[in-house]
């Protein structure tokens, strides 16, 4: 089974300019996440999907970032334009559909990151 | 305020050695509790997620144990290799509106051998 594909695995840019991120989740795996991670730290939430619905983007900033995905399956986000405390690893994650909330989420599957340097 | 702590940030053992990492977080209202794994440069991996009506999971040589009443997680590492070395970071779902996965910042482990 393949994993969760994700790419660029490095970009380099300079403050103000605008980055793309581009990830591809498991099969049938309806939820899709994308995740900051800042170094020393552990990821933090931005966004997350059900099917191409936004369930909760309550961390993402809305004035830099945007994300979609249109057809339900793979997704971009966008940074524009970057600052340098933008400079982090953005990983994408994907798991099955959380059918009860009472029973939490299901485990979820992590792609490699795209490492962010803004300078 | 939800919030998962992992102390201490890094451990240096020698090859061989069972050791145990810590995880605790400030509310007992949680879905489930996951420990991963994180190699450098690398995405993270699931080891283990210990639903809450759990109180551990095994698999191979590592055992997590979740206590929510005192807020706590332990991760325990059977006979450690070189090739344990890694951060391993533990993340929390809690209940609640807007529930979503919280994690520590995590350990990084260094087995030497």
């Amino acid at each position: 089974e393949a994993g969760v594909a994700q790419s660029p695995r490095y970009k380099i840019i300079e403050k103000r300019q605008s980055v793309a991120f581009w990830c591809n989740p498991i099969s049938g795996h309806a939820t899709l996440y994308w995740y900051q991670q800042i170094l020393g730290q552990g990821p933090k939430l931005l966004i997350q999907f059900q099917n191409n619905g936004v369930v909760d983007d309550s961390q993402l900033p809305k004035d830099r970032f945007s994300a979609e995905r249109l057809k339900g399956v793979d997704s971009t986000l966008k940074i524009q334009p970057a600052k340098l405390e933008d400079s982090a690893v953005y990983l994408c994650a994907s798991s099955l559909v959380r059918r009860d909330r009472l029973l939490g989420n299901y485990e979820q599957y992590f792609g490699p990151g795209t490492r962010l340097t803004v300078t | 305020k939800q919030e998962v702590t992992q102390i201490p940030a890094a451990l240096s053992v020698p090859e061989g050695e069972n050791l145990v990492l810590n995880c605790s977080f400030t509310d007992s209202a949680i879905y489930n509790l996951q420990w991963f794994r994180q190699d450098p440069g690398k995405g993270l991996t699931s080891l283990l997620l210990i639903q809450s009506s759990q109180r551990e999971q095994t698999s191979g040589r590592l055992n997590a144990s979740l206590d929510k009443s005192s807020g706590r997680s332990t991760l325990y590492i059977a006979a450690s290799q070189p090739g344990d070395s890694a951060t391993y970071l533990c993340a929390v779902f809690f209940t609640g509106a807007n529930s979503k996965l919280t994690f520590g910042k995590g350990i990084t482990l260094s087995v030497r051998p």
